[in-house]
């Protein structure tokens, strides 16, 4: 186990709806990453948090949000739900070597 | 950005014989790949991972390389074993910037 914890487990949303999921990160660290893996494909970098800012993102509309608590755990916003959003959605929290742990994921259906 | 290659998509070895997968990076600043592996209903598991300075490492099992001049990376394990069968992701970044990209993966399957 990582130490890295997702809520929920499953989800499910309408068209147009919005939705938040958390994560909280492994203690210690300080950077949170978030990442959407389709179905049968390798997770696709979203955006990272370091200390409370975000300090990169990937090819994502601004549809998709997110925050960074005090306590380094961290929320994913997504606004405007749309049929290609269904993924499973990972968090990573980041060691001081760099590495990327990974929780268990939030698997979000939108019909 | 950086695209990184993954192949093959599947493999299928006999329980004890090696398992190789390959993946390829576009981006030479990228100095940093970790591998992952990934049951069902679950999230990636780092089993290894090198930066750009070292060209092999080993943890047991499992091994990887890097060839900078070509941009490639390789795990290898051996001896596999039956709990080895799982989807095997490799990724690439710039070491403390930006996320990790990732390939396709690989579905590792151990034949008994």
């Amino acid at each position: 186990e990582t130490g890295v914890t997702q809520s929920p487990t499953h989800l499910i949303k309408t068209r147009g709806q919005q939705v938040t999921l958390r994560c909280s990160s492994q203690s210690g660290h300080n950077t949170v990453s978030w990442y959407q893996q389709a179905l049968g494909q390798g997770p696709q970098f979203i955006f990272q948090y370091y200390r409370e800012e975000e300090n990169g993102r990937g090819n994502f509309p601004p549809r998709f949000s997110g925050l960074q608590f005090p306590n380094y755990s961290s929320e994913l916003n997504v606004n405007a739900l749309e049929l290609d959003d269904s993924a499973l959605y990972l968090c990573a929290s980041t060691s001081l070597f760099s590495e990327q742990y990974f929780g268990p994921g939030t698997r979000l259906t939108v019909t | 950005g950086e695209n990184v290659e993954q192949h093959p998509s599947t493999l299928s070895v006999q329980e004890g014989d090696s398992a190789v997968i390959k993946c390829t990076y576009s981006d030479s600043a990228s100095n940093y790949f970790p591998w992952y592996k990934q049951e069902l209903g679950k999230g990636p598991q780092l089993i290894i991972d090198i930066r750009s300075n070292v060209g092999e490492k080993k943890d047991q099992r499992i091994a990887v390389t890097l060839n900078k001049t070509a941009k490639h990376f390789s795990l290898h394990i051996t001896e596999t074993q039956p709990e080895d069968s799982a989807v095997y992701f490799c990724a690439a970044s710039i070491e403390g910037a930006d996320g990790l990209t990732f390939g396709k993966g690989t579905h590792l399957i151990i034949q008994p």
